[in-house]
């Protein structure tokens, strides 16, 4: 069963920085593009970056590009978020979730976490 | 970049009916489209990939069309576990934008 667990979001305060992680299970990682997608209090879904099976690419939304940066970890089946110069605007729930095929980008996204909460505020 | 156009941002309907969301790409897209069920307090559910190709686990009263620049989502028979919010969402681009939400309330 495929599972994807989110970790480390917090209250931060502007300008400050925080690591989410992911945890993945119950499919070979190394073979899939993974991302990050958030949602803001009373908004949409934002999709905010990805990252390919090998880590070799990455890509970003222009609201974070600059202060995020996407990473993974094949050997520990986890991905990462790490956030620098935090923004009122950055409070959202943060999930990872999984391209829905192999060795690709151009697909949905097929398995979500539970998601992690950021909240940025002094 | 793609826009996305989902509408009606919402909608209300009964439990047993049946009801149509858009999209509406602001560049042809193929069928790079994909759409996702939020229910409260859980992560998005994949419902329909590739515009039209169900999930595996997705009820049958859920179908989607469309090619190019406009798609639509059409659910028959609503159920109870049906009221959610519904986006969707293209991978034609690297930046995977997703429509505004459709709100299904119950009427």
């Amino acid at each position: 069963e495929v599972q994807l667990l989110e970790s480390g979001g917090n209250l931060a305060q502007p300008g400050g920085s925080l690591r989410l992680s992911c945890t993945a299970s119950g499919f070979t990682f190394s073979d899939y593009a993974m991302t990050w997608v958030r949602r803001a209090p009373g908004k949409g879904l934002e999709w905010v970056s990805v990252i390919s099976w090998d880590a070799s690419v990455t890509y970003y939304a222009d609201s974070v590009k600059g202060r995020v940066t996407i990473s993974r970890d094949n050997s520990e089946n986890t991905l990462f978020l790490q956030m620098t110069s935090l923004r009122h605007e950055d409070t959202a729930i943060y999930y990872c979730a999984k391209i829905l095929r192999a060795n690709t980008w151009y697909e949905g996204f097929d398995y979500w976490g539970q998601g992690t909460q950021v909240t940025v505020s002094s | 970049d793609i826009q996305m156009t989902q509408s009606p941002s919402s909608l209300s309907a009964s439990v047993g009916d049946g009801v149509t969301m858009t999209c509406r790409a602001s560049q042809d897209i193929a069928r790079n489209v994909h759409w996702y069920q939020v229910r409260p307090g859980k992560g998005p559910k994949l419902l329909i990939h590739a515009a039209s190709i169900l999930e595996g686990d997705v009820p049958s009263r859920f179908s989607g069309s469309g090619s190019a620049t406009d798609f639509t989502l059409t659910i028959d028979n609503l159920q109870p576990e049906d009221f959610a919010t519904y986006f969707c969402q293209e991978s034609y681009s690297k930046r995977y934008t997703f429509g505004r939400g459709t709100t299904l309330e119950i009427k």
